[in-house]
């Protein structure tokens, strides 16, 4: 089974609209980590927003917040005020293990969404 | 603050010949890992350190893939040789396992190599 599941291969959204992309992954360690990236058409990898999994509040970055629903398994990407720059590949990543020496541990990778913002 | 940084950003190789990624990580970053992206297989963990040690390199395709990490500051991925199938995006990256923050992976630029 794919650990981490992203269904929308494509996503179109009208500028300044907000677009949701989602995000459903599964484990069976309490402790794990949510993330996402973003990959423009220029290929580097930027980090975007980060979720732990006992986090109570849900993650938020800017125009960037991810809605958290545990029960669900489910981590999506809530970009609002979407901007023609948004237009992008987006990647949701888990890491499973402690929020402690988080960095010890490998992320698995979803396989994208493509989200297109129109003009 | 500078990111990590990879070199060189292209490289166009024949097939046999060897060649050498670089990767400089964010400083006092304690973990280092080596990606590979093609269209067709995603994002794929070839190799990760930690504190200058390999410690996973199961995702290495083969024995024509190798990576060092001599020093905190500096890893290298080589292929030796080269084959047309080698051709992808290789991002380097890294991270901070300290008690505070995501631990997220912080990429570098990658490389694009094409091998004909």
């Amino acid at each position: 089974a794919q650990k981490i599941t992203q269904t929308q291969p494509g996503m179109f959204v009208q500028e300044k609209e907000a677009v949701t992309l989602d995000c459903t992954y599964d484990t069976s360690d309490p402790s794990y980590g949510l993330f996402w990236y973003k990959q423009p058409s220029s290929g580097e990898m930027i980090f975007l927003i980060y979720q732990g999994s006992y986090d109570q509040q849900n993650a938020t970055e800017g125009r960037y917040s991810l809605n958290f629903q545990k029960a669900r398994k489910s981590a999506n990407l809530v970009i609002s005020a979407s901007q023609l720059g948004d237009s992008a590949m987006y990647f949701c990543a888990m890491r499973e293990g402690p929020g402690s020496g988080a960095g010890s541990y490998q992320l698995t990778f979803g396989k994208g969404t493509k989200l297109s913002v129109i003009p | 603050d500078a990111g990590v940084i990879q070199s060189p950003r292209h490289e166009v190789t024949e097939m046999g010949q060897e060649v050498t990624l670089r990767c400089k990580p964010i400083s006092g970053h304690d973990y280092l890992f080596w990606y590979r992206q093609t269209m067709m297989r995603g994002l794929e963990l070839l190799i990760y350190f930690n504190n200058n040690v390999p410690i996973d390199d199961s995702g290495m395709p083969e024995d024509r893939f190798s990576a060092k990490m001599p020093n905190a500051s500096f890893s290298t991925l080589k292929i030796q040789p080269s084959e047309p199938r080698d051709s992808a995006v290789y991002f380097c990256a890294s991270s901070f396992s300290g008690t505070s923050g995501s631990g997220a992976q912080y990429f570098g630029p990658g490389t694009r190599l094409l091998v004909l």
